[in-house]
């Protein structure tokens, strides 16, 4: 069964910095992937997503993210954080076969802006 | 753009009581899909249904069952509730069953039973 990891599951920065959110897959056939962003009493909203067409993929508010085959890894990054980001940010895979997918999300990353 | 809604942000039930949690998309979708979602758990899903009338276990479907008799809607049912399912709860949609579809999310129910 597909697992997804998180490393970190909360991350502070400053507000004007590189933001660097991991997220490594497990299965040996590359899944689908996607990052979503939760903002407070709200519900998830898609960032972006990775489906075999770019390894480098761009996404919404500035972030992007770079599928990598050999590290099984779809790190989100954003090269200047603004306090408009802080969220919680969930990294997700789809299982694969079947014609019907599910997705397993990882536990999720806090993200903090400081001024 | 596509609109997921639920029907309550917050709900405070008894224990023991029987709980619906509904759930409307207006976008023709195939797929819905019920999460739950705990702090340092991530979402974990319930049961999901790919057609009306169909449906399958997810995750953790103890507990829990759900309704779908029409496309648009999808219920998920708390037989008894159980102070361990004080949670928020999560509706999802997707166009279809290929993988590269993202799934939808409405804003959540924060379901609290005492």
């Amino acid at each position: 069964a597909q697992s997804v990891t998180q490393l970190g599951s909360h991350v502070s920065v400053s507000e004007g910095a590189l933001v660097l959110l991991r997220c490594n897959y497990s299965s040996s056939v590359p899944p689908y992937l996607f990052w979503y962003v939760q903002y407070p009493n709200q519900g998830l909203q898609l960032l972006l997503k990775y489906t075999s067409a770019a390894t480098l993929v761009k996404g919404i508010n500035g972030f992007e993210a770079e599928f990598k085959k050999s590290e099984t890894s779809f790190h989100l990054t954003k090269p200047s954080a603004h306090m408009s980001d802080a969220a919680e940010y969930f990294c997700a895979a789809t299982n694969s076969g079947g014609s019907n997918y599910k997705l397993t999300f990882g536990k999720g990353t806090l993200l903090t802006v400081n001024p | 753009d596509v609109k997921v809604t639920q029907s309550s942000r917050y709900l405070v039930k008894r224990t023991g009581e029987k709980v619906f949690l509904e759930c409307v998309q207006d976008m023709d979708h195939e797929n819905m899909f019920w999460y739950r979602q705990d702090p340092g758990l991530g979402l974990r899903l319930i049961y999901f249904s790919y057609d009306v009338k169909m449906k399958e276990k997810g995750d953790i479907p103890e507990g829990y069952s759900v309704s779908r008799e029409k496309k648009e809607r999808f219920s998920l049912i708390l037989e008894s509730a159980s102070t361990n399912q004080t949670s928020m709860y999560l509706c999802a949609s997707s166009l279809s069953g290929a993988r590269n579809q993202p799934q939808h999310f409405g804003d959540g129910t924060r379901l609290s039973i005492l």
